[in-house]
């Protein structure tokens, strides 16, 4: 069965740093592509970014680029999101989920996600 | 504002026949395969659709794809209340590099 933990989401000030993990289980970690995806509250899905599965490709929405990195570390079966220079428009929840067929816009599975709240 | 456009609602009776549209362009829909999601209220969201127009095991065939040019269609028939919910569109975006969803939609059954 496939799991997802997303955790690392909590309150931090504009202009603050914030990373994001995602412990992931029941399937092939090191050989699937992952995305993060966030929902601000009471608004849509917003694709936020990607890594391949050796982490050697890695794409970011032009919202985060720049600002946000993700990671990997497939001994740990592990997904990571390092978010800097955080704005109030950041505010959402945090999803981690695995590209089904490599595919960066297919996502079967879904964690219960994690908030992060950029307030002062 | 996403780049994929969705209608903000859509509304029908029970029983009957919706259909969400998803246009988009040359750079995402017309050159990549598109995937659709439930989002019930307080819920994950739930693949309904990938590559177009496939089912993933568990969604019943009440639940249809399509893609015409730079447009993609959602379709779901015999409509329950059930069905209430928001539905999104997602594909990849060879310009940008990234992936993207569009706006959702909320679908009412009367």
């Amino acid at each position: 069965e496939v799991h997802l933990l997303e955790s690392g989401g909590g309150l931090v000030q504009p202009g603050g740093s914030l990373t994001l993990s995602c412990a992931a289980s029941g399937f092939t970690f090191s050989t699937s592509a992952m995305s993060w995806v966030r929902q601000a509250p009471g608004k849509g899905l917003e694709w936020v970014s990607g890594i391949n599965g050796n982490a050697g490709t890695t794409y970011y929405a032009g919202s985060v680029k720049g600002r946000f990195t993700i990671s990997r570390d497939n001994s740990k079966n592990k997904l990571y999101l390092q978010m800097n220079s955080l704005r109030g428009d950041d505010t959402a929840v945090y999803y981690c989920a695995p590209c089904s067929g490599g595919s960066f816009h297919r996502f079967d599975y879904w964690g219960q996600g994690t908030l992060v709240t950029v307030s002062s | 504002q996403s780049v994929l456009t969705q209608p903000p609602s859509v509304s029908a009776a029970p029983g009957q026949r919706v259909a969400i549209s998803c246009s988009g362009g040359s750079s995402n829909i017309e050159n990549s395969y598109v995937s659709w999601y439930r989002q019930l209220p307080g819920t994950t969201p739930k693949l309904l659709i990938y590559e177009t127009n496939k089912r993933p095991a568990g969604i019943p065939d009440r639940f249809s794809g399509s893609k015409s040019g730079t447009s993609a269609t959602l379709g779901i028939t015999g409509l329950q209340t059930g069905d209430e919910a928001d539905y999104y569109c997602a594909t990849w975006d060879s310009s940008l590099n990234a992936g993207v969803f569009g706006g959702g939609t909320k679908l009412t059954v009367l």
